[in-house]
């Protein structure tokens, strides 16, 4: 079964700066896709961006950015500009292009504070 | 468009009853998937159905179980209830499932005593 980990539990940041969370995952599959959700106090998870592995260019959507190295099996969030808004949980989530048996294997999550 | 829809949002039950959760995914959405999540265990697969059928389950007893309805809505049922069922229950609706990504609902949180 395949795993992903988040090595950091929590991270606190200045408004404006730039952060990144890591990722890293396990599998022995060729196919697969990795999205990063966010979680704020509302509960909600919240598709952040989303990344097939059989592309190698990197996902981007507005200041939320990956890098995705295959070989390495890292997944990590950039964060540019942060903002207040952007406090919350952050999970790295994985899953087999065909679905597979165990649905969305997400990591133990990263704790964000984005300190005013 | 509406988003995922879970009721309740929360629930209070006593050890040894049965609970009935309710998901009604965006329409058009045909993939109805459910997770627990808890602070020690963080976000478990249960299940996930797929046109009224059960297409993948997760490492849960028997006592969870679920079930998909023609107009893609979807329970979940837990029975003979444990401290340790107690969690925030996600369902998650797709397209096809997959890839394609997940809406999430904002869950029901299922307090056990």
């Amino acid at each position: 079964a395949q795993t992903v980990t988040q090595s950091q539990p929590e991270m606190s940041v200045q408004e404006a700066e730039t952060v990144t969370l890591s990722c890293t995952y396990d599998t022995s599959e060729n196919n697969y896709y990795l999205f990063w959700y966010k979680q704020p106090p509302s509960r909600q998870m919240i598709l952040v961006i989303r990344q097939e592995a059989y592309k190698q260019q990197n996902a981007t959507e507005n200041r939320f950015s990956v890098n995705f190295q295959k070989a390495a099996k890292s997944f990590s969030l950039k964060i540019s500009d942060s903002q207040l808004g952007d406090t919350a949980m952050y999970f790295c989530a994985f899953i087999y292009s065909g679905g597979g048996a165990d649905g969305l294997t997400f990591g133990k999550g990263t704790h964000l504070i984005i300190q005013p | 468009k509406a988003g995922v829809t879970q009721t309740p949002r929360y629930l209070i039950k006593t050890r040894g009853q049965q609970v009935t959760l309710s998901c009604s995914p965006i329409s058009g959405h045909r993939s109805v998937s459910w997770y627990q999540q808890t602070p020690g265990q963080g976000l478990q697969f249960l299940f996930e159905y797929f046109s009224e059928t059960q297409r993948n389950k997760g490492n849960f007893p028997g006592r969870f179980s679920g079930r998909q309805f023609s107009n893609s809505r979807s329970e979940m049922n837990v029975s003979t209830l444990e401290l340790g069922d107690s969690a925030l229950y996600l369902c998650a609706s797709s397209l096809v499932g997959g890839g394609f990504g997940y809406t999430f609902g904002s869950g029901t949180r299922l307090t056990v005593v």
